[in-house]
């Protein structure tokens, strides 16, 4: 299995631009989480969906911030406008019920906003 | 609202010791104790878990102790080696499911000294 692949893995985009971060779980997972990570705040959860659909979205910084997942194998992260203070490590994680294996998590996409 | 304290933030062990990471968690539904393991460039991976029902598990070298009446586990590593130098995360949840939310704590960033 080549794992939960997250991309871009480096973004460094101006203020105000849109940005789209991607994810694709393992296959057979039915559940997607959206952390963001800093040094200041630690592993925050954004969002996550179980079987496609947004269960908790109250880490959502606020309306700038947009999570979909149109299907069990892909989902986006969108921040517009895109703010200095976004920049931070953007993880994406899956998990199956049926599995004793906690979360597997992506390699990440570091943001930068300049 | 931080629910699950982890101290010390940072931690250096000589090679062969042992390294102890402690949690405090507020929640007395959490049911579920898994940390986490990262290294630089990478996303958080599972080191070992346990439930409330047993009071300690070891895994190798790695241990958590649990303290349902304290609400504190810890993690214990033993003859810590170079390779162990990483950061470390406990983490809490509500369940056991595909549809549980992982909260992690802030994050210890261990160092072993050859």
């Amino acid at each position: 299995d080549a794992g939960v692949i997250q991309s871009p893995r480096h973004e460094v985009t101006e203020m105000g631009q849109e940005v789209t971060l991607r994810c694709k779980p393992i296959s057979g997972h039915n559940s997607l989480f959206w952390y963001r990570q800093t040094m200041m705040r630690g592993l925050e959860l954004l969002i996550y969906f179980n079987n496609n659909v947004p269960i908790d979205d109250s880490g959502m910084p606020e309306d700038r911030f947009s999570a979909k997942m149109p299907n069990a194998s892909f989902s986006t992260l969108k921040i517009q406008p895109s703010e200095p203070r976004d920049s931070a490590v953007y993880f994406c994680a899956s998990k199956s019920g049926d599995t004793n294996y906690g979360y597997t998590f992506g390699s990440g996409t570091r943001l930068t906003v300049v | 609202q931080q629910q699950v304290k982890q101290s010390p933030q940072s931690l250096i062990v000589q090679k062969g010791g042992i390294s102890i990471i402690n949690c405090a968690y507020e929640n007395t539904a959490f049911d579920y104790f898994p940390w986490y393991q990262q290294f630089p460039g990478k996303g958080p991976a599972l080191l070992i878990a346990i439930r409330p029902d047993v009071s300690e598990k070891k895994e190798g070298r790695f241990t958590i102790s649990f303290n349902k009446s304290a609400k504190q586990f810890s993690l214990h590593i033993m003859d810590s080696q170079p390779g162990d130098s990483a950061t470390y995360f406990c983490a809490a949840s509500k369940g056991y499911s595909s549809a549980s939310k992982i909260i992690f704590g802030s994050g210890t960033r261990l160092s072993i000294r050859p």
